[in-house]
């Protein structure tokens, strides 16, 4: 079956600008988490949708704001983007009730601020 | 606080040795579930073991092992016969079986296989 497809792979925007980045989870997962990964932090959680609600969420000023749609696809979102969101998104999926099983993850998209 | 740590930023072996990943961990937790992700140049994270804290027994995985130290917060990875397709950035990460369902990650070690 079908991997998590995360769009675009690549992306470039300019300083204050803002970003949509798109996930498809696995056919069947409901739970999507969208982590931050770059060279000085590693890899953060950024939040967690289930059944187009948020049910937790790391520590990210306001300008990360993510939804899941009803057919459990999901999108983030950051405005006012700054150089400092240069970074690999990462999108993951699992059924709800096997998260303890672990996530199966997309190949990303890397956004590049300029 | 919930971390993780992985002392090893990078390792370098030759095709066929066996090496082991180190990984320790942080929570006041009970129940958890750890994990070892690899991530190779795609980019994309692949799950290659999982553990549950509840359980004594190791988990293996084919060429993959760990060696899960509860008492003392330890989780190794073990790859043995190692191949060139190995080479990739490993993180050591875990979940709390309650709560917020969020992986806590380490901060990676790149290992190398050379021919």
């Amino acid at each position: 079956k079908a991997g998590v497809t995360q769009t675009p792979r690549y992306l470039i925007k300019t300083r204050g600008q803002q970003v949509t980045l798109s996930c498809s989870p696995i056919s069947g997962h409901r739970s999507v988490s969208w982590y931050q990964q770059t060279p000085g932090q590693g890899l953060q959680f950024l939040f967690e949708y289930f059944s187009e609600t948020q049910r937790n969420k790391g520590n990210f000023p306001g300008r990360f704001s993510g939804r899941q749609f009803s057919n459990s696809r999901s999108e983030m979102n950051v405005s006012t983007l700054e150089l400092g969101d240069s970074a690999l998104y990462l999108c993951a999926s699992s059924l709800p009730s096997q998260t303890n099983y672990g996530y199966t993850f997309g190949s990303g998209t890397r956004l590049t601020v300029v | 606080a919930q971390t993780v740590t992985q002392s090893q930023p990078e390792m370098s072996v030759q095709e066929a040795e066996t090496v082991t990943l180190s990984c320790t961990y942080d929570t006041s937790e009970n129940n958890y579930y750890l994990f070892w992700y690899k991530q190779p140049p795609s980019r994309q994270m692949i799950l290659v073991i999982r553990q549950e804290a509840y359980k004594q027994q190791n988990a293996t995985e084919n060429r993959f092992s760990v060696n899960f130290q509860k008492a003392a917060k330890s989780f190794s990875l073990k790859i043995s016969d190692s191949q060139l397709g190995d080479t990739a950035m490993y993180f050591c990460a875990f979940i709390h079986s309650q709560g917020a369902q969020k992986l806590v990650f380490g901060q990676g070690t790149r290992l190398t296989i050379n021919p």
